[in-house]
């Protein structure tokens, strides 16, 4: 199993423009999130979802949507790039929510916005 | 809400020293979850070990132990035997219980542990 991959790991985009972090899990996991790691700082849940077709807001949505046509992928889009935005962005997933369903986390895409 | 607070942003250990990293967290819940994340250079967050708040005995695995205190609302995780493996940045983690709904992580802002040789 690959577990969670992410795409890309590095880019660079100028105000105003427009990105999609890709994010696919192998392991049939049903919940998937995407955080945001700012420099000195600890994850904060920006969408989740917990099947196909079904997402939610986490504590820092605004700016981004997400959608869920499939168990494996979840797609992470930037429509309007903002400085604000540039952080590290980790997807991860889970066979199910509580602690005996630990998070599985990607690599992370490093996003610039100048 | 809930937060979470680790009060050291740096520490260093030697290797085979023992170290321990605090955290804080601060609930009106009873039931819930606590963790602790490890994340090396290579930036892949790692799960290290996890506590459940009804449980009494603190949790091991291998050369990491946790000292949970609960009334005092603390989760300190010790590293013994340190390695220059352990170098990262270590995240301590809380999620309420799961109730149906949407329970979700929330992160301290981290400690850099830097293992010497």
């Amino acid at each position: 199993n690959a577990g969670v991959t992410q795409t890309p790991k590095f880019r660079i985009l100028k105000i105003g423009q427009s990105m999609t972090l890709q994010c696919t899990q192998d392991m049939n996991h049903n919940y998937m999130y995407w955080y945001r790691q700012d420099p000195g700082m600890g994850l904060k849940l920006i969408y989740y979802s917990v099947g196909a077709g079904i997402t939610d807001k986490g504590e820092v949505p605004n700016g981004y949507n997400v959608s869920r046509s499939t168990t494996e992928d979840f797609p992470l889009r930037l429509e309007l790039a903002a400085p604000s935005q540039t952080s590290v962005y980790f997807c991860a997933s889970s066979l199910g929510q509580g602690v005996e369903h630990e998070q599985f986390f990607g690599p992370g895409t490093r996003l610039t916005v100048l | 809400a809930q937060t979470v607070t680790q009060s050291q942003p740096e520490m260093s250990v030697q290797e085979a020293e023992t170290v321990t990293l605090s955290c804080t967290y601060d609930t009106s819940e009873n039931n819930y979850y606590l963790f602790w994340y490890k994340q090396p250079p290579s930036r892949q967050m790692i799960l290290v070990i996890r506590q459940e708040a009804y449980k009494q005995q603190n949790a091991t695995e291998n050369r990491f132990s946790v000292n949970f205190q609960k009334a005092a609302k603390s989760f300190s995780l010790k590293i013994s035997d340190s390695q220059l493996g352990d170098t990262a940045m270590y995240f301590c983690a809380f999620m309420k219980q799961w109730q149906g709904g949407s329970e979700k992580l929330v992160f301290g802002k981290g400690t850099k542990l830097t293992v010497n040789p």
